[in-house]
């Protein structure tokens, strides 16, 4: 079956540190692949996504690519801000699944100190 | 004025009462989505509905139902609560289409307490 395993948090970085949340998945199909971000009392906003192998997506300064020979989608900052505090959720959703469900990663919370 | 949004936002419950959680969107979506999210277990589905008169349920819906009053309206009921059930609750919609299945839009939450 499909499922996504994200590394455990917290993440502790201080500020204009780089960031990698690594995140691996297991698919019968050909997913698309999401990077949700959750911030302090929030609902999870998409913050990018990647639909085929070798695309990237972009967002606010976060990368992430859709590496099908690694099944990986590792998210990444050069920079990250005490603003980017927040919990990331990493999923994917299976074109050759007839129900269209996400499947959620556990999510990785990030603590960014100034 | 926020897209999708959930009422109320937090409740403390006893056990054994009947609650109701609501949702409405303004996105004009006809997929919908309740999810349970509890700490280190990121979200787990509960029921979803792709049009009013489809319902379906999903990873864990033992112990809850739900009612699709409209195409903006979701409501997610516990007929009697227990403390287990004690969890963040999200409400979310998407397009149709494939393209849709991966991009939701989530509300802000509701959190439930049942002691």
């Amino acid at each position: 079956g499909n499922s996504v395993t994200q590394m455990e948090g917290p993440v502790t970085l201080s500020e204009e540190a780089f960031l990698t949340i690594n995140c691996t998945y297991t698919a019968t199909g050909y997913p698309s692949l999401f990077w949700y971000v959750q911030y302090p009392g929030e609902g999870l906003q998409l913050l990018l996504k990647a639909t085929k192998a070798d695309d990237k997506g972009s967002n606010k300064g976060f990368e992430a690519t859709y590496r099908k020979e690694t099944t990986s989608f590792h998210l990444e900052k050069g920079s990250v801000q005490v603003s980017d505090s927040a919990v990331y959720f990493c999923a994917l959703s299976d074109q050759g699944d007839s129900n269209y469900q996400l499947i959620w990663g556990a999510g990785t919370k990030l603590i960014i100190k100034p | 004025d926020a897209d999708v949004t959930q009422t109320p936002r937090n409740r403390i419950t006893k056990t054994g009462k009947r609650i109701m959680l609501e949702c409405s969107q303004t996105k004009g979506h006809d997929r919908m989505y309740w999810y349970r999210q509890d700490p280190g277990l990121g979200l787990r589905l509960i029921y979803y509905s792709f049009d009013v008169k489809d319902i379906n349920k999903g990873e864990i819906s033992d112990g809850y139902s739900v009612s699709r009053q409209a195409q903006a309206k979701f409501s997610l009921s516990l007929e009697s609560a227990i403390p287990n059930q004690t969890a963040l609750y999200f409400c979310a919609t998407s397009d149709s289409g494939l393209a849709g299945v991966g991009e939701q839009y989530f509300g802000p939450g509701t959190r439930l307490t049942v002691t």
